[in-house]
């Protein structure tokens, strides 16, 4: 069974703070990972990586993925109070439909 | 273009009644999907569907239906609520060969069984 975490689970933060969150996957035939942000409604989407190594950027937040150890790491830069969400973490094989999403890390961003 | 649209957003059921959330999407996706959202928990797969006349089930199906008569709608039916079904409903969709993209999703459905 795929098997997505996440950690840590929950992160307080002061504003201007640089902030790593953790994503390891269990997966079958592995061909995606993504990341999403979650402010009290839907998800959505930030990045896609599917190969090692390779550094996805959009302003202060970047994430790469490591495809021999099996995790991917969201870095955010200089955190400001619009950070504070739930980022989720989600897998998708090759002869799978659906993303299998983690259990998420809640970032908060205090002033 | 209004993207994936769910109804309602909010409802509170009393234990065994039923109801439809529904899902309706205008971008011709063949993949639709249902996921619930616990707090503090991520999103678990309800159903699932490839296409019209295509159905299958997810982590979590029991006590859930589904159906796929059009491209465009999902409906996810509930049937004898009970109070674990209290959640966060999700509907989401994608369009064939680019599920690995991010989804598009719905705007959620907020159920309390009471």
């Amino acid at each position: 069974e795929d098997k997505v975490v996440q950690s840590p689970l929950s992160l307080v933060v002061h504003e201007g703070d640089t902030v790593t969150l953790n994503c390891s996957y269990e997966v079958t035939n592995f061909r995606s990972l993504l990341w999403y942000k979650q402010e009290k409604k839907a998800p959505t989407f930030l990045f896609m990586l599917t190969s090692s190594g390779i550094e996805k950027k959009s302003g202060r937040l970047s994430s790469i993925l490591d495809k021999k150890e099996l995790f991917s790491i969201l870095n955010i830069t200089a955190t400001q109070t619009g950070d504070s969400a739930v980022y989720l973490c989600a897998v998708i094989s090759n002869s799978g439909y659906a993303l299998n999403f983690g259990k998420g890390t809640s970032l908060l961003v205090t002033p | 273009n209004a993207g994936v649209t769910q109804t309602p957003k909010f409802r509170i059921l009393k234990i065994g009644q039923s109801m439809t959330l529904q899902c309706t999407q205008d971008m011709n996706h063949n993949y639709m999907y249902w996921y619930r959202q616990d707090p503090g928990m991520g999103l678990k797969l309800i159903y699932y569907s490839v296409g019209a006349g295509i159905t299958d089930k997810g982590e979590v199906p029991n006590g859930y239906n589904v159906s796929r008569s059009t491209t465009e709608d999902f409906p996810l039916r509930l049937e004898l609520a009970a109070p674990s079904q209290t959640s966060v409903y999700f509907c989401a969709s994608t369009s064939r060969g680019t599920a690995l993209y991010g989804y598009t999703f719905g705007s959620g459905t907020r159920l309390t069984v009471v």
